[in-house]
């Protein structure tokens, strides 16, 4: 089975620190993604790549970078954590059609 | 930019009965997912169809997608207390990208 980890599942962190969210697959998917889940408003897009060292932006990429160094790692940062970045933060991976998501990591800013 | 809205927002039914919630989406689509969503939890993939086809059955689930009227259906029969979950659409828009738009979800709860 595809398994996607997200390192943290709950983090709090403080208004204007710079944050890291990290996740590794382990099946060899060129695709990862990140979307960020508010209620409401659904599943929104912030970065994805297809590629080492590849990144487009999303929907919604204010105020958010992303690094791909290694096929298996993306990481979302976060330049300078504000509240409204507070939210449940989904990574995904896929070689084609189906994501397979990670169980995502719970931010708080503070 | 939300493509998929899903309808009822909030289903709550009986043990072994059908559930049935709808995705209405706005332009055209390459293919389209269902997604579930365990409480606080990632995603996990249901089932894909693709633009050109109809209906598609797995197990207890049915998928139908009608293009005409941008929408598409899933049935989970004989519903299960552990199918209690939220229920996302998505939509890819343009062939090949592999980059999805989700829906906001229909929450279903089955009562045991």
């Amino acid at each position: 089975d595809v398994k996607v980890t997200q390192s943290s599942r709950y983090l709090v962190k403080r208004t204007g620190e710079k944050v890291f969210l990290e996740c590794v697959q382990d099946m060899d998917h060129e695709n990862m993604f990140w979307y960020r889940q508010d209620p409401g408003l659904g599943l929104r897009l912030i970065y994805f790549s297809y590629d080492v060292k590849m990144k487009e932006k999303g929907d919604i990429p204010e105020g958010y970078s992303v690094s791909r160094e290694k096929k298996e790692r993306f990481s979302l940062i976060l330049e300078s954590a504000s509240t409204n970045q507070t939210s449940m933060y989904l990574c995904a991976s896929s070689l084609t059609y189906g994501y397979t998501f990670g169980s995502g990591t719970r931010l708080t800013v503070v | 930019s939300q493509q998929g809205e899903e309808d009822p927002q909030a289903l709550s039914i009986q043990e072994g009965e059908n559930a049935t919630m709808n995705c209405s989406y706005k332009t055209s689509i390459n293919n389209l997912q269902w997604y579930r969503q365990n409480s606080g939890r990632g995603l996990v993939h249901l089932i894909l169809i693709r633009s050109n086809e109809r209906e598609k059955h797995s197990g207890r689930l049915r998928v139908t997608l009608d293009t005409s009227k941008k929408s598409s259906s899933l049935l989970i029969t004989a519903s299960r207390a552990a199918d209690t979950a939220s229920y996302f659409c998505a939509t890819e828009t343009t062939s090949g990208t592999y980059k999805y738009i989700f829906g906001t979800g229909t929450r279903l709860k089955v009562l045991a």
